[in-house]
């Protein structure tokens, strides 16, 4: 398998402008995962979709963020305005539901190579 | 929520040394992972092992579930072994997917 596909890799945008990161979850996992990575608050989940219904948004920041899964083979995530606070590294992971987990890997996660944002 | 802790947070080890990492948290769990983030950013789970040990070449994990701490060995280290290494378990009991991570500890190893 491919693994975990997210597009683009980098993106520098000005403030104010809008920006989609995009997702392919490893084909036949039913679990979706949104992360964020800074230097200040670490690695914090977004948001999580399981069977492509979004099932906690709690980590969302505010409205400018929101998320979508259209169907079992992608999602984005999207910030609208952006702003330079949201400059980080996001990254998209997916897995097995725990009714799914396979014996031996469990529900273990795999992380896509991360979009790193740069708002100015 | 289940906190999660890692130490030490900064380790700095001569080619060929051995290592151990530590997690601990707070509260019983049905889903552990350990992570390697290498300096190019990308993450690679190491382990999954809510309870037990499990090895992978020169990687090994332990998790003793009911005193709620884990323990990933690095043997042998080299210079590849370099990055931070997370550990990752539920938020809450009962969302095993739904993980936190800790803080990290940071590996250099020098040859």
């Amino acid at each position: 398998d491919a693994g975990v596909i997210q597009s683009p890799r980098h993106e520098v945008t000005e403030m104010g402008q809008e920006v989609t990161l995009r997702c392919k979850p490893i084909s036949g996992h039913d679990y979706l995962f949104w992360y964020r990575q800074t230097m200040m608050r670490g690695l914090e989940l977004l948001i999580y979709f399981n069977n492509n219904v979004p099932i906690d948004d709690s980590g969302m920041p505010e409205d400018r963020f929101s998320a979508k899964m259209p169907n079992a083979s992608f999602s984005t995530l999207k910030i609208q305005p952006s702003e330079p606070r949201d400059s980080a590294v996001y990254f998209c992971a997916s897995s097995f539901s725990w009714i799914k987990r396979q014996k031996s890997s469990g529900n273990t996660i795999y992380f896509g190579e991360g979009s790193w944002l740069t708002v100015v | 929520g289940i906190q999660v802790e890692q130490s030490p947070p900064d380790l700095i080890l001569q080619e060929g040394a051995n290592s151990t990492l530590r997690c601990n948290f707070s509260d019983s769990v049905n889903n552990l992972q350990w992570f390697h983030q290498n300096p190019w950013g990308q993450l690679i789970n190491l382990f999954y092992i809510p309870s037990g040990t499990k090895q992978n070449g020169r990687l090994s994990a332990t998790t003793v579930a009911t005193e709620r701490y884990s323990l990933l060995y690095i043997s042998s280290s080299q210079t590849t072994d370099s990055g931070v290494y997370f550990c990752a378990v539920p938020m809450i009991k009962a969302a095993g997917n739904k993980l936190t991570f800790g803080g990290g500890t940071r590996v250099l190893v020098k040859p």
